[in-house]
């Protein structure tokens, strides 16, 4: 079966700490991945987007940075957490309906990152 | 900014009522997506309905999508206090983006 698994589930760090994130997907191969942050009760902001290994296209610039290294890894990081960093994030892989054909996106069970 | 974008921003109803949310979008789309997340937890696909469609349904669901007013609603018929959360509309364009809006959130007391 296709999981996929984030973790930590939980962190809470220093402002000016490092970060890693890290996202595996399970039970399929070449998945195209995605990082997504959730600000307290808002919606969600796409980071980056992988398509392949060492494929990766930002959306907004950030403090941030991910890398692909495996096939089915994908990791979010961060050399100097700010406070805004702050927030539940999201990794997301695209999995193609068997019903329709059309994509949607199936998500790991989110990080949730606290700057202190 | 955010493709799609729900309303209401919040809504309280009793078990047993229907809830309706609606979630307006800006450009053109393939299909449009409603995604459900239970506080803390990550988003989970409901149901997906393409531009060619404009009802569909699945279970206590029901979707519509007007693509000449470029919105949609999730209607959940007999709502239950499990269907408490946060529901998302999401749109998928070019290059296998998705494109979220800040959702409607869902308490249904008992």
């Amino acid at each position: 079966s296709q999981t996929i698994h984030q973790w930590p589930a939980t962190l809470v760090q220093p402002v000016g700490s490092p970060l890693s994130l890290e996202c595996t997907v399970e039970g399929t191969s070449n998945p195209n991945l995605y990082w997504y942050r959730q600000a307290a009760g808002r919606g969600l902001q796409l980071l980056f987007y992988s398509v392949g290994i060492g494929q990766i296209s930002s959306e907004v610039p950030q403090n941030l940075s991910a890398s692909r290294p495996q096939d089915r890894q994908f990791i979010l990081s961060s050399k100097k957490l700010l406070l805004s960093d702050s927030g539940f994030y999201l990794c997301a892989w695209r999995k193609q309906l068997l019903s329709s054909g059309a994509n949607v996106l199936t998500f790991g069970a989110g990080s949730r990152l606290t700057v202190l | 900014s955010q493709q799609g974008e729900e309303d209401p921003q919040a809504l309280s109803i009793q078990e047993g009522e229907n809830a309706t949310m609606n979630c307006s979008y800006k450009t053109s789309i393939n299909n449009l997506q409603w995604y459900r997340q239970n506080s803390g937890r990550g988003l989970v696909h409901l149901i997906l309905i393409r531009s060619n469609e404009r009802e569909k349904h699945s279970g206590r669901l029901r979707v519509t999508l007007d693509t000449s007013k470029k919105s949609s609603s999730l209607l959940i018929t007999a709502s239950r206090a499990a269907d408490t959360a946060s529901y998302f509309c999401a749109t998928s364009g070019g290059w296998g983006k998705f494109q979220f809006g800040a959702g409607t959130q869902v308490v249904v007391t008992p």
